[in-house]
């Protein structure tokens, strides 16, 4: 079956950083995506990776690794603003999105 | 970038009373729309996909004849949620995919409210 594993919650400090990982199984697989979603927003993109590596964009960064089926989003320096749930979506051989839960990230002062 | 359109943005309606919205793409094609749905503090739900042209194809526990899509352009398609009732009280969003299949562009979502 296809399925996408993120944790529920994350809790982080202003200023610090963090990674909320994303684990996958797809039936074949066309990138993985990273959304970001404010409470009552619809999701914004962030990020997409089809190929192995990390991806740096500013503040945020993304990582695939293929053969493990796993994904990571890394946020630097956080700003209160960047609390927010973010989901991991998957895309399938059909081009289909398999989402995650999405994790809900805390930011505190 | 592609930008895609929802109206309303809010609609509060009565128990028994049908609410359509529609969801436009504004400067590209979307041969496949999506319509999400999203309770409070849960992810998003998948509730059907829909082809220009064609029926949609719905989510398993989504009953189609409640949830009336029509997909009849390339720019434009319709979420109808008939007879509704407070439990279908949620955030709305559709997404299209552009015609090179890759990339799909959220709506700003509708949040229904059913009295």
């Amino acid at each position: 079956g296809q399925n996408i594993d993120q944790p529920t919650e994350m809790t982080a400090t202003e200023g610090a950083i963090v990674q909320i990982n994303c684990t996958y199984q797809t039936s074949g697989f066309n990138g993985l995506f990273w959304y970001q979603q404010h409470a009552g927003e619809a999701p914004t993109f962030l990020s997409y990776n089809v190929l192995d590596g990390l991806e740096e964009k500013g503040r945020f960064s993304s990582f695939l690794s293929r053969s493990k089926g796993y994904s990571y989003l890394l946020l630097k320096e956080l700003q209160m603003k960047d609390s927010a749930s973010y989901l991991c979506a998957g895309s399938d051989s059909n081009y289909q999105l398999i989402w995650g839960a999405g994790t809900k990230l805390i930011i505190k002062p | 970038g592609a930008v895609v359109s929802q109206h309303p943005s809010w609609v509060i309606c009565k128990s028994g009373t049908s609410v359509k919205i529609e969801c436009r793409s504004l400067d590209f094609q979307a041969t496949t729309m999506f319509w999400y749905r999203q309770f409070p503090k849960q992810s998003l739900m998948l509730m059907a996909t829909s082809n220009e042209g064609s029926k949609a194809t719905y989510e398993q526990g989504v009953e189609k004849d409640k949830f009336l899509i029509n997909h009849a352009s390339l720019t434009l398609s319709t979420l109808t949620v008939t007879s509704a009732h407070p439990e279908d009280s949620s955030f709305y969003i559709c997404s299209a995919r552009d015609t090179q299949g890759l990339w799909q562009y959220f709506g700003p979502g509708t949040r229904l409210t059913v009295t």
